[in-house]
């Protein structure tokens, strides 16, 4: 059971375009994490948000987490070749110190 | 580089042979985990170590088992490797702030089952 659901699954688009990934659920989180995975690596965390409602910018990212605490958005803006990746989403709970993982969006920008 | 360092980064087995994969992390986090990546599947949990001493099963367990040293080590052992274990692993561990769990990963073995 896929308790994050991430889409689109794969996006691809022209570099200078907007564009937005989602992260739902049914259930509640104390926290949820954003995480950008390049070919051959790790993923990296590129963002935590704790609070319903709260809005945090990278730059070009702006990361959402919905008021109720059981989704979250990422917005690219003008979004350039260094933007491909696969994102991850992931949410936390104060109940125990797993992590639950959304499959992931695979987003490629074409020059 | 200070992080999450993991041995090796690739691998071949056959079918019934065994392995033991190696995670090290110098950032005195207490808790660590092993995921394995699939397509299409995202980061599914195999196990975690919440502290120094203590193991527990993850979403996906069967067919491994994990060692917790000591703080910075954290091993994963598949006693006889099957071809559906081919995937990418990867070790990750964390502080374990109040309210949030963020993970710092190392690079992923990439184990094929032949």
């Amino acid at each position: 059971t896929q308790l994050l659901e991430q889409s689109p699954q794969f996006l691809s688009i022209q570099e200078g375009e907007n564009l937005t990934v989602y992260c739902n659920s049914s259930s509640v989180f104390s926290s949820l994490q954003w995480y950008r995975q390049e070919p051959g690596e790790g993923p990296v965390l590129l963002v935590t948000v704790v609070t319903g409602g709260e809005v945090k910018k990278l730059k070009r990212l702006t990361f959402q987490f919905g008021d109720a605490r059981k989704d979250s958005s990422l917005h690219i803006t003008a979004a350039q070749p260094g933007d491909t990746g696969l994102y991850l989403c992931a949410g936390g709970r104060d109940s125990n110190y797993q992590l639950i993982w959304g499959a992931g969006t695979k987003l490629i920008i074409k020059p | 580089n200070a992080g999450v360092t993991q041995t090796p980064k690739f691998q071949v087995l056959k079918t019934g042979q065994s392995m033991t994969l190696q995670c090290a992390q110098d950032m005195n986090h207490n808790s660590m985990y092993w995921y394995r990546q699939d397509p299409g599947m995202g980061l599914r949990l195999i196990y975690y170590s919440a502290s120094e001493g203590t193991t527990d099963k993850g979403e996906v367990p069967n067919g491994y088992n994990v060692s917790r040293l000591n703080k910075r080590e954290f091993s994963l052992r598949l006693e006889s490797a099957a071809p559906s274990q081919t995937s990418v692993y990867f070790c990750a561990s964390s502080f374990r702030t109040v309210g949030t769990t963020e993970a710092f990963f190392g690079q992923g073995t990439r184990l094929t089952v032949v």
